[in-house]
C-alpha cells in the first residue's frame, strides 16, 4: 500500500464548477500535511498546508482529518488557470526512523474547461 | 519565488558518459532533496541530507551518488549514464525547524536529462 494516495483522475470540469480532491495517508504518526500544484512541465509549488481545523485561501478549502487519515482540496467556481496536478504530501518518518520526509501522493490532475 | 537553482536545465548525453546535476540553494536550509519523475508521473526520492556531510537514500533505488560539503550545494552524480536514467531530476530544499512542523518544501525547476 502506499504511504499517500490520491483519486487516480483525470477530472475535466466546466468553468465554474466545484472540484474535491481527496487523499488518505497510513502513517498515523505524519504530523504535517500540505496541497502542492504542478504545471505540466514545471516544478511543484505550494498551494496551501492544512490544519488540524481546516483551512481556506480564496476559492480552496482544504480538511484534515486524522482519525480517518484523510485529507481533502475543494475548489470553487473553478477557472481556466487551475487546470494542473495537484499534489497531496504527508511530511512523516524515514523508513529509517531518523528523521521526516515529505512524501507525495502521486498527483490528480485537473483539467478545467472552457 | 525561491532561491534554489538546477543546472543545467536540459541535457542530452551519450551512453557511459559521467555527468553531475547542480542544485544550490541560498536561503540557509539544512534539508535537502533529490527527485526523479517521468512525464506525467509521480515523484520519486531518491536521495535526501539534513546538513553538511548528511546524505542518505530514498525510497527510490538510484545509481546516482550526492555529496553535501556545503550546505547551500548539493549536486548528484551519475558515474555512467544510461537510457535508463533519462528522467526528471528535481532538486528541493527545505527548513528544518522541529518546532515549526508545516515547513514548506522549495523546488528547483529541474534538470531534463536524456540519455541516448
Amino acid at each position: 500500500r502506499k504511504e499517500v494516495e490520491q483519486d487516480p483522475g483525470p477530472f475535466n470540469v466546466p468553468e465554474g464548477a466545484t472540484v474535491a480532491f481527496n487523499c488518505t495517508y497510513s502513517n498515523s504518526a505524519s504530523q504535517s500535511f500540505f496541497w502542492y500544484r504542478q504545471d505540466c512541465r514545471k516544478e511543484p509549488k505550494l498551494l496551501m498546508s492544512v490544519y488540524s481545523s481546516g483551512n481556506e485561501d480564496g476559492r480552496f478549502t482544504a480538511q484534515l482529518n486524522r482519525a480517518s487519515q484523510y485529507i481533502s482540496l475543494l475548489i470553487r467556481d473553478s477557472k481556466l488557470s487551475d487546470s494542473a496536478t495537484y499534489l497531496c504530501v504527508v511530511n512523516s518518518e524515514f523508513s529509517s526512523g531518523s528523521a521526516r520526509q515529505l512524501t507525495f501522493g502521486s498527483g490528480t490532475q485537473l483539467t478545467v474547461l472552457p | 519565488e525561491a532561491d534554489i537553482y538546477q543546472t543545467p536545465r536540459y541535457l542530452v548525453i551519450g551512453t557511459g558518459k559521467k555527468i553531475t546535476l547542480e542544485c544550490s540553494q541560498t536561503m540557509g536550509h539544512d534539508k535537502m532533496y533529490w527527485y526523479q519523475q517521468d512525464p506525467g508521473m509521480e515523484l520519486h526520492l531518491i536521495h535526501y541530507s539534513y546538513g553538511v556531510n548528511s546524505t542518505e537514500k530514498g525510497d527510490l533505488s538510484s545509481e546516482s551518488t550526492v555529496s553535501r560539503i556545503r550546505t547551500e550545494h548539493f549536486p548528484l552524480t551519475l558515474e555512467s549514464a544510461r537510457p535508463s536514467h533519462t528522467s526528471q531530476y528535481l532538486c528541493a530544499s527545505s527548513d528544518f525547524r522541529s518546532d515549526l512542523m508545516n515547513t514548506e518544501a522549495f523546488f528547483g525547476q529541474g534538470t531534463r536529462l536524456t540519455v541516448v
